[in-house]
């Protein structure tokens, strides 16, 4: 099984819906990340979470939100989608000091 | 702030042939510095790191990287491509922005390996 588990792999939405993308991890970690990749532009930071009580903004976060439910979940929605949402994201998982462990992403397209 | 600059987008090599993907930092601070390889449909996987110890970094497949820190430099290398080494290459920095670590990508190299 999978470290760290996103669901769903794939999603294909509309415009204006709203969206929640979910990681899961067995490590034990205290630290989780949501990051979106673009083609050409390597991975951007959307929000991190040091643990339950700490969550902060990272360089991307406009138009989305997380919620840590545990120290081993930590979703991201999207409140009403639009097309430049399109694609990779991937959630992340470290201790403090160590290097960051990824899931598999989840590829969302809006249509 | 830092930042990081893949210098190549794209590196085709031939199996067995040397493999060098070339990577250049800023940072304010004495940085992390990591290269993660993401295989199609799969997330990024830690390849090596360098955290202020040995400036030459032993990886994993046998990939390696020199810190240089007057070139602000810190190239990937393996000695002889293998097929299976085909994928992209991220080249990631690791400093303290607003009080706090944080991560820096770069734009990432795909590798080809041709036969």
């Amino acid at each position: 099984d999978a470290d760290v588990t996103q669901t769903p792999r794939n999603r294909i939405t509309k415009t204006g819906k709203r969206i929640m993308l979910e990681c899961s991890q067995t490590k034990g970690h205290d630290r989780m990340y949501w990051y979106r990749q673009d083609p050409g532009l390597g991975l951007r930071l959307i929000y991190y979470s040091f643990d339950v009580k700490d969550i902060n903004k990272g360089e991307i976060s406009d138009g989305y939100s997380v919620s840590r439910q545990a120290q081993a979940k930590f979703s991201l929605s999207l409140e009403s989608a639009i097309p430049n949402q399109t694609a990779l994201y991937f959630c992340a998982t470290s201790r403090v000091g160590q290097p960051q462990h990824f899931g598999d992403g989840t590829r969302l397209s809006i249509l | 702030a830092q930042s990081v600059t893949q210098l190549d987008s794209h590196v085709s090599v031939s199996e067995g042939t040397p493999v060098l993907l070339r990577c250049n930092y800023s940072s304010s601070y004495s940085p992390s510095l990591f290269w993660y390889v993401q295989h199609p449909n799969k997330g990024l996987q830690l390849l090596l790191k360098y955290t202020s110890a040995a400036t030459l970094v032993k990886g994993i497949n046998g990939f390696e990287a020199e810190f240089k820190k007057s070139e602000t430099s810190f190239h990937l290398t393996k000695p002889s491509a293998h097929m299976s080494d085909a994928a992209e290459y991220f080249c990631v920095v690791s400093d303290f922005t607003r009080g706090r670590r944080a991560l820096t990508f770069g734009s990432g190299t795909r590798l080809q390996v041709q036969p």
